[in-house]
């Protein structure tokens, strides 16, 4: 059974850098699948922020890309997240999840997701 | 405001059919790019519902089924549970933007 697990501060301050982990049991990274990061604000909907292919590829949702580094560790088997100069609108629940692609693939396997919160 | 539009909220009564309906435009569900469904309950993570349009995880009921045609999509639920009660969300590719988009959710409430 595949499981996703994020980690990392439930609290970051205002013009810092959001750096969460996301530990991969049951599958293998480096055997393939997409590998990336969807957020929800509290009480709204789902956002997207980007995906990572095994090899390292990367696809970012074009209003996030300046700001995001999606990196892999397959030594780890372990994906990350970094989101620099956060705002309060960064105040999410960021979920970490698995695809077979992109442009036509759906999320089978999602973490429980961690909550965020950008406040001085 | 979200690339793909769904109703904010629907409701029925238990054992009545309601559908979601999830429209897009010309880069997206009517570039033929696929569209998924996700049910969250609350205070948990979205879990896969349809995929591919129409198609069923392993383990998911044959109560909930899915369609598309031109730049829409609807997921249909018949014979409505209590425990239906959650928030569903609608996914798809958008070409223009090079990425997944999602719907803005609707909050489905059994009566």
């Amino acid at each position: 059974q595949v499981q996703l697990q994020e980690s990392g501060p439930g609290l970051v301050k205002p013009s810092e850098t959001l750096s969460l982990t996301c530990a991969v049991s049951g599958y293998s990274i480096s055997s393939g699948y997409y590998w990336g990061w969807i957020r929800q604000p509290p009480g709204k909907g789902l956002e997207w922020i980007g995906s990572i292919y095994h090899s390292g590829s990367t696809h970012y949702n074009l209003s996030l890309k300046s700001r995001v580094i999606i990196s892999v560790d397959t030594s780890k088997n372990q994906f990350s997240l970094k989101l620099s100069s956060v705002t309060a609108a960064d105040t999410a629940v960021y979920y970490c999840a698995r695809s077979w692609g992109i442009a036509a693939a759906q999320i089978d396997y999602w973490g429980q997701g961690t909550l965020v919160t950008v406040s001085s | 405001q979200s690339v793909l539009t769904q109703p904010s909220s629907v409701s029925g009564a238990p054992g009545q059919r309601v559908t979601i309906s999830c429209t897009g435009s010309s880069s997206n569900i009517g570039a033929t790019y696929d569209v998924h469904w996700y049910q969250q309950l609350p205070g948990t993570a979205p879990k896969l519902l349809i995929y591919g349009n129409s198609n069923r995880p392993s383990g998911v009921p044959d109560r909930f089924s899915g369609s598309k045609s031109g730049t829409s999509a609807s997921l249909a639920i018949t014979g409505l549970q209590a425990e239906d009660e959650a928030d569903y969300y609608c996914q798809s590719y958008d070409s223009s933007l090079s990425g997944w988009v999602f719907g803005g959710g609707t909050k489905l409430t059994v009566l």
